[in-house]
Protein backbone atom coordinates (compact mmCIF):
# COMPACT_ATOMS: atom_id res chain seq x y z
CA UNK A 1 0.00 0.00 0.00
CA UNK A 2 1.20 3.66 -0.54
CA UNK A 3 2.51 4.89 2.94
CA UNK A 4 5.05 7.35 4.36
CA UNK A 5 7.60 6.94 6.81
CA UNK A 6 9.30 9.69 9.15
CA UNK A 7 12.45 9.66 11.66
CA UNK A 8 11.65 9.05 15.09
CA UNK A 9 11.24 12.58 17.20
CA UNK A 10 11.86 14.82 19.36
CA UNK A 11 14.98 16.32 17.24
CA UNK A 12 17.21 18.51 19.61
CA UNK A 13 18.95 21.24 17.80
CA UNK A 14 21.06 24.42 19.00
CA UNK A 15 20.17 27.12 16.87
CA UNK A 16 21.78 28.38 13.86
CA UNK A 17 22.57 23.92 13.48
CA UNK A 18 21.87 22.42 10.51
CA UNK A 19 18.44 20.40 9.92
CA UNK A 20 17.65 17.23 8.17
CA UNK A 21 14.63 15.30 8.81
CA UNK A 22 14.16 12.34 6.83
CA UNK A 23 11.16 10.66 5.20
CA UNK A 24 10.91 8.16 2.86
CA UNK A 25 8.00 6.72 1.04
CA UNK A 26 6.54 3.57 -0.52
CA UNK A 27 3.80 4.23 -3.31
CA UNK A 28 2.03 2.75 -5.94
CA UNK A 29 2.43 5.38 -8.90
CA UNK A 30 4.41 8.85 -8.96
CA UNK A 31 3.37 10.91 -5.80
CA UNK A 32 3.23 14.42 -5.19
CA UNK A 33 5.10 15.32 -1.85
CA UNK A 34 4.22 17.44 0.97
CA UNK A 35 5.86 18.89 3.67
CA UNK A 36 3.39 20.46 6.29
CA UNK A 37 4.40 22.10 9.88
CA UNK A 38 2.00 22.20 12.99
CA UNK A 39 3.32 24.98 15.54
CA UNK A 40 1.71 24.65 19.10
CA UNK A 41 -1.54 24.78 18.92
CA UNK A 42 -2.01 25.41 15.54
CA UNK A 43 -3.00 23.45 12.23
CA UNK A 44 -1.35 22.40 9.79
CA UNK A 45 0.25 24.95 7.44
CA UNK A 46 1.85 23.99 4.22
CA UNK A 47 5.73 23.99 4.25
CA UNK A 48 6.73 23.28 0.44
CA UNK A 49 6.09 20.91 -2.27
CA UNK A 50 7.12 19.03 -5.36
CA UNK A 51 5.44 17.21 -7.86
CA UNK A 52 7.43 15.12 -9.77
CA UNK A 53 10.98 13.41 -9.73
CA UNK A 54 14.36 16.05 -8.95
CA UNK A 55 11.78 18.92 -8.33
CA UNK A 56 13.13 20.78 -4.99
CA UNK A 57 10.54 22.48 -2.73
CA UNK A 58 11.63 25.78 -1.15
CA UNK A 59 10.06 28.25 1.68
CA UNK A 60 11.39 29.99 4.32
CA UNK A 61 14.53 28.29 4.15
CA UNK A 62 13.68 25.20 4.05
CA UNK A 63 13.65 22.74 1.25
CA UNK A 64 13.55 18.99 0.12
CA UNK A 65 14.26 17.40 -2.96
CA UNK A 66 11.87 14.71 -4.65
CA UNK A 67 14.06 11.65 -4.93
CA UNK A 68 12.59 8.80 -7.03
CA UNK A 69 15.46 6.83 -6.86
CA UNK A 70 15.55 6.37 -3.33
CA UNK A 71 12.02 7.15 -2.92
CA UNK A 72 12.89 10.11 -0.10
CA UNK A 73 11.88 13.58 0.47
CA UNK A 74 14.03 14.71 3.41
CA UNK A 75 13.68 18.05 4.71
CA UNK A 76 16.59 20.27 5.63
CA UNK A 77 17.51 23.76 6.64
CA UNK A 78 21.15 25.29 7.02
CA UNK A 79 20.34 27.30 10.27
CA UNK A 80 17.36 26.28 12.04
CA UNK A 81 15.96 29.10 14.78
CA UNK A 82 14.19 28.71 17.73
CA UNK A 83 10.74 29.86 15.75
CA UNK A 84 11.06 26.54 13.89
CA UNK A 85 10.46 24.53 16.80
CA UNK A 86 7.27 22.54 15.67
CA UNK A 87 6.12 19.32 14.49
CA UNK A 88 7.23 17.99 10.86
CA UNK A 89 4.50 16.02 8.81
CA UNK A 90 5.98 14.31 5.54
CA UNK A 91 2.82 13.30 3.02
CA UNK A 92 1.61 12.07 -0.32
CA UNK A 93 -1.32 12.10 -2.70
CA UNK A 94 -1.87 10.37 -5.70
CA UNK A 95 -3.28 11.22 -9.12
CA UNK A 96 -6.06 9.10 -8.63
CA UNK A 97 -6.99 9.66 -5.18
CA UNK A 98 -7.83 12.48 -2.79
CA UNK A 99 -6.67 12.14 0.33
CA UNK A 100 -3.27 12.95 1.58
CA UNK A 101 -1.45 9.80 3.20
CA UNK A 102 0.53 11.66 6.26
CA UNK A 103 3.87 10.32 8.31
CA UNK A 104 3.80 10.13 12.12
CA UNK A 105 5.46 13.85 12.45
CA UNK A 106 8.62 14.56 13.57
CA UNK A 107 9.08 17.51 16.57
CA UNK A 108 11.65 19.77 16.26
CA UNK A 109 13.12 21.53 19.40
CA UNK A 110 15.31 24.21 18.98
CA UNK A 111 17.03 25.62 21.73
CA UNK A 112 18.78 28.83 22.12
CA UNK B 1 -4.01 35.32 3.66
CA UNK B 2 -7.34 33.72 3.43
CA UNK B 3 -7.57 30.78 5.47
CA UNK B 4 -9.55 27.90 6.35
CA UNK B 5 -11.67 28.02 9.88
CA UNK B 6 -12.73 26.35 12.08
CA UNK B 7 -15.61 26.40 15.66
CA UNK B 8 -15.07 25.08 18.33
CA UNK B 9 -11.91 25.17 18.72
CA UNK B 10 -12.96 22.59 21.51
CA UNK B 11 -15.85 20.56 22.13
CA UNK B 12 -16.90 18.55 25.38
CA UNK B 13 -19.54 16.12 24.73
CA UNK B 14 -20.77 12.95 26.53
CA UNK B 15 -20.63 9.18 24.86
CA UNK B 16 -23.75 8.99 22.78
CA UNK B 17 -24.62 12.57 21.82
CA UNK B 18 -24.58 13.91 18.48
CA UNK B 19 -21.33 16.63 17.52
CA UNK B 20 -21.44 18.77 14.62
CA UNK B 21 -18.37 20.33 13.54
CA UNK B 22 -17.97 23.59 11.18
CA UNK B 23 -15.20 24.59 8.95
CA UNK B 24 -15.70 27.44 6.29
CA UNK B 25 -13.21 26.51 3.37
CA UNK B 26 -11.13 29.29 1.92
CA UNK B 27 -13.98 30.75 -0.38
CA UNK B 28 -12.46 29.92 -4.13
CA UNK B 29 -11.83 26.47 -3.20
CA UNK B 30 -14.13 23.74 -4.59
CA UNK B 31 -12.65 20.49 -2.76
CA UNK B 32 -13.33 20.08 1.04
CA UNK B 33 -11.48 17.81 2.85
CA UNK B 34 -12.03 16.39 6.81
CA UNK B 35 -9.06 14.46 8.59
CA UNK B 36 -8.83 13.43 12.48
CA UNK B 37 -5.48 12.83 14.78
CA UNK B 38 -5.94 11.06 17.27
CA UNK B 39 -3.64 11.77 20.14
CA UNK B 40 -0.24 10.69 20.02
CA UNK B 41 -1.23 9.17 16.28
CA UNK B 42 -1.06 10.23 12.57
CA UNK B 43 -3.29 12.36 10.93
CA UNK B 44 -5.76 10.16 9.09
CA UNK B 45 -8.06 10.97 5.86
CA UNK B 46 -11.93 10.39 6.90
CA UNK B 47 -13.77 11.94 3.58
CA UNK B 48 -13.42 14.41 0.49
CA UNK B 49 -16.50 16.26 -0.79
CA UNK B 50 -17.11 17.92 -3.79
CA UNK B 51 -19.95 19.17 -6.14
CA UNK B 52 -22.03 18.68 -3.38
CA UNK B 53 -21.29 15.06 -2.73
CA UNK B 54 -18.72 12.24 -0.99
CA UNK B 55 -16.33 11.71 -3.93
CA UNK B 56 -14.34 9.50 -1.84
CA UNK B 57 -14.15 8.54 2.10
CA UNK B 58 -12.20 5.94 4.29
CA UNK B 59 -12.90 2.81 6.50
CA UNK B 60 -13.14 5.21 9.13
CA UNK B 61 -16.13 7.31 7.74
CA UNK B 62 -18.99 4.66 8.74
CA UNK B 63 -22.34 5.04 8.77
CA UNK B 64 -22.22 7.05 12.05
CA UNK B 65 -20.75 10.26 10.08
CA UNK B 66 -22.14 12.52 7.63
CA UNK B 67 -20.82 15.25 5.81
CA UNK B 68 -22.61 18.48 4.42
CA UNK B 69 -22.08 21.76 2.88
CA UNK B 70 -25.55 23.20 4.31
CA UNK B 71 -24.81 26.86 2.45
CA UNK B 72 -22.30 28.40 0.34
CA UNK B 73 -19.89 28.93 2.66
CA UNK B 74 -19.85 26.03 5.72
CA UNK B 75 -19.13 22.45 6.01
CA UNK B 76 -19.98 20.41 8.27
CA UNK B 77 -18.93 17.23 9.91
CA UNK B 78 -21.69 15.63 11.97
CA UNK B 79 -21.18 12.23 13.91
CA UNK B 80 -24.98 10.88 15.39
CA UNK B 81 -23.79 8.76 18.44
CA UNK B 82 -20.49 9.72 19.81
CA UNK B 83 -18.37 7.00 21.02
CA UNK B 84 -14.93 7.31 23.28
CA UNK B 85 -12.77 6.43 20.50
CA UNK B 86 -13.67 9.45 18.27
CA UNK B 87 -11.68 11.70 20.93
CA UNK B 88 -9.60 13.00 18.67
CA UNK B 89 -8.50 16.47 16.59
CA UNK B 90 -10.64 16.95 13.48
CA UNK B 91 -8.96 19.27 10.83
CA UNK B 92 -11.19 20.38 8.16
CA UNK B 93 -9.22 21.24 4.52
CA UNK B 94 -9.82 22.70 1.31
CA UNK B 95 -8.22 22.65 -2.28
CA UNK B 96 -9.02 24.83 -5.55
CA UNK B 97 -9.10 21.22 -7.28
CA UNK B 98 -8.58 17.62 -6.59
CA UNK B 99 -6.54 14.37 -7.34
CA UNK B 100 -2.78 15.02 -8.55
CA UNK B 101 -0.62 17.26 -6.59
CA UNK B 102 -2.81 20.58 -5.70
CA UNK B 103 -2.37 21.72 -2.18
CA UNK B 104 -4.83 21.15 0.90
CA UNK B 105 -4.99 24.01 3.18
CA UNK B 106 -5.94 23.31 6.75
CA UNK B 107 -7.82 25.11 9.20
CA UNK B 108 -6.43 24.87 13.39
CA UNK B 109 -9.02 21.60 14.28
CA UNK B 110 -11.53 21.20 16.63
CA UNK B 111 -10.59 19.36 19.66
CA UNK B 112 -13.01 16.83 20.17
CA UNK B 113 -13.32 15.26 23.78
CA UNK B 114 -15.59 12.24 24.11
CA UNK B 115 -16.68 11.84 28.30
Amino acid sequence: GNSVTQMEGPVTLSEEAFLTINCTYTATGYPSLFWYVQYPGEGLQLLLKATKADDKGSNKGFEATYRKETTSFHLEKGSVQVSDSAVYFCALTLWDTDKLIFGTGTRLQVFP
Amino acid sequence: EPEVTQTPSHQVTQMGQEVILRCVPISNHLYFYWYRQILGQKVEFLVSFYNNEISEKSEIFDDQFSVERPDGSNFTLKIRSTKLEDSAMYFCASSMEGQGGQPQHFGDGTRLSIL
